[in-house]
This record gives structure tokens, sequence and C-alpha cells, in this order.
């Protein structure tokens, strides 16, 4: 079955350093990639989607600049939350697609305290 | 842009009711596809239910849903409430071309005996 891991599953930072985050799809070769982030109270925000052979799109109110995302192959992607402060503190999770496929595959996500 | 809103942040029923969480949604697209995810805790979002038909119900686990068009509704529904039904529940919205999920707020639904 396809499968989505996530690591590291949390993570502690200092305020003002620098996280990065891994996504594997499994099972299934992942054309696209989101990344959202639940905070505190909140739903999931869309923060990026990265398509193979496509630009990565960035929503409003993030950027590259903060969240700078690689997606190399087909089963891999990372994103890095750059300068971490208490309000990027979060539940960040991917969520993967295959080519043709409308359903969406999540990892567990990387859950981020910034102290 | 396109939004999603589900109207209760929590609901609680006692084991053997039936369910229903509300989901509209708002999008300019006119085929877009609708989605429902279980989180159950320390878990990740896993899919429940989909549809882009118009007026066709869908069913998966005992839950059931009917894309309306006509209302953006995509309302999530079960005869009988179970205590593992306990956990959150997100509506999602995609376009036609699913690129790109918008989530609802989230219901928690708690189950008690």
């Amino acid at each position: 079955g396809a499968l989505v891991y996530q690591y590291p599953r949390r993570t502690i930072c200092k305020s003002g350093t620098s996280m990065r985050m891994e996504c594997q799809a499994v099972g299934f070769q992942a054309t696209s990639v989101a990344w959202y982030r639940q905070s505190p109270q909140k739903t999931f925000e869309l923060i990026a989607l990265s398509t193979v052979n496509s630009a990565i799109k960035y929503e409003q109110n993030f950027t590259q600049e903060k969240f700078p995302i690689s997606h190399p192959n087909l089963s891999f992607s990372s994103m890095t939350v750059l300068n971490a402060y208490l309000e990027d503190r979060g539940l960040y999770l991917c969520g993967a697609r295959g080519r043709g496929d409308t359903e969406v595959f999540f990892g567990k996500g990387t859950r981020l305290t910034v102290v | 842009g396109d939004s999603v809103t589900q109207t209760e942040g929590l609901v609680t029923l006692t084991e053997g009711l039936p369910v229903m969480l509300n989901c509209t949604y708002q999008t300019i697209y006119s085929n877009p596809f609708l989605f429902w995810y279980v989180q159950h805790l320390n878990e990740s979002p896993r899919l429940l239910l989909k549809s882009f038909t118009d007026n066709k119900r869908t069913e998966h686990q005992g839950f059931h849903a009917t894309l309306h068009k006509s209302s953006s509704s995509f309302h999530l529904q079960k005869s009988s409430a179970q205590l593992s039904d306990s956990a959150l529940y997100y509506c999602a919205a995609a376009t036609s071309s699913g690129q790109k999920l918008v989530f609802g707020q989230g219901t928690i639904l708690k189950v008690y005996l």
C-alpha cells in the first residue's frame, strides 16, 4: 500500500535557529507533495505545493526564503524552517499524491516546538 | 479564494445515536473534489470518503456523504455512532485537478457510553 513517512516526528529548536524535516513516499510515486502546517488551535494551512517538473508554488504568507523545499525525486521531499520563532510552532504535515490520483496520503507529521 | 466551513467544533454523542457533521464549501471551480479525513490521536489524517459526483451517495466504514453542488455541501453521516468513531474529522475540498486541498477547521467527535 501507499505510505508516507515523516521524520523526525518531534523536534525542539531554539528561537532563531533552523530545522529540516523530511518526507518519504513508499509504495507509489509522489508526483506532487504538499506541505501543510497545523498551528495550535488552527486547521491545516497549505504552505506550498511541489509538483515534479513544475516550480514549487508557495501560498500567501509563506515564502521560499522562510520555508525552502526540495523535491529531488518521486519518493522524497524535504522542507526547512529557517529562523524559527514561536509562531512557527505546530504540526507540519506532508501530503503526497501520485500521478492521476485524487487521494492525498499523509505522513504522521513533524511536531515543531520552538523555545 | 476557496474555503471550507465546518460549523461544529465539537460534537458529543452517546453511542448508538446518529452522527451528522456539517461541511459546506466555497469555490470558483464547477467540479470540486470533496473529502472527509479522520485523524485519531497521534495519528496522521486518513481518507474516509471522497466524491466529485453531484447527488451521489458515497459510503465507507459505515459513514456516508453526498455531494450536493446546489447547496455546496458534503455533510458526513453515520446511522449509529461507536466509541471508536471518536476522532477529529476534517472536510476538505480540491479543485478538479486535485492539486491543492483546502481544509475546514475540523470537528472533534466524542462518543460516550
